[in-house]
């Protein structure tokens, strides 16, 4: 799904620093996700926008925080709160309400220095 | 709280040979559910989904089958092949929600 781009690919956290994850669509896409993928494990949900000023907490929002001040971007800052950060990040969209399929961007890699 | 359990967590097949993942969810109120492939590092990518009106949907060689009554998904590949050797998720989406729930995936390995 070109429409959907996340950088860095890779990325490297310091001891006591927060770190930022961008996440860019342009597929006009109103709902947007960030999701942590940990080897061997499924997708464990950070936070979701619905619209643009608003975003949910999902499963694991600890150590997180997001904004969505435009439609087209979701960033996610991994904060030094989160002792744990090493992990694949996914940021996914649909398209408007009901039944649709998310869409992936191709993920980010953290990882603790 | 809603909850998608899959099985098997690995799964290896004879090329040539069919290969079937199993999901169950709990939310009665789940209407749709996804299926994705994700290719080590890469992106999860949309394979088949399936709607709650719709019992069994095929595409090719890989086909989604819902029994509502059990809370049962499951996806079928036939004449699986080496480039279908990957990790499945399935999810399962609650109508008027934006929540997916996923499982925690499948690692196929086709032998050649």
């Amino acid at each position: 799904d070109g429409g959907i781009t996340q950088s860095p690919k890779y990325l490297f956290r310091k001891e006591g620093q927060n770190v930022t994850l961008s996440c860019e669509q342009n597929l006009n896409h109103d709902a947007m996700y960030w999701y942590r993928q940990d080897p061997g494990q499924g997708l464990r949900l950070i936070y979701y926008s619905q619209i643009v000023n608003d975003f949910q907490k999902g499963d694991i929002a600890e150590g997180y925080s997001v904004s969505r001040e435009k439609k087209e971007s979701f960033p996610l800052t991994v904060t030094s709160a989160q002792k744990n950060p090493t992990a694949f990040y996914l940021c996914a969209s649909r398209l408007g309400q009901g039944v649709l399929p998310q869409h992936f961007g191709d993920g980010t890699r953290l990882s603790i220095l | 709280g809603e909850n998608v359990e899959q099985h098997p967590s690995t799964l290896s097949v004879q090329e040539g040979d069919s290969a079937v993942i199993k999901c169950t969810y709990s939310d009665s109120a789940s209407n749709y559910f996804p299926w994705y492939k994700q290719e080590l590092g890469k992106r999860p990518q949309l394979i088949i989904d399936i709607r709650s009106n719709v019992g069994e949907k095929k595409d090719q060689r890989i086909a989604v089958t819902l029994n509502k009554t059990a809370k049962h998904f499951s996806l079928h590949i036939t004449e699986t092949q080496p480039e279908d050797s990957a990790v499945y998720f399935c999810a399962a989406l609650t109508s008027g929600t934006y929540k997916y729930i996923f499982g925690t995936g499948t690692r196929l390995k086709v032998l050649a």
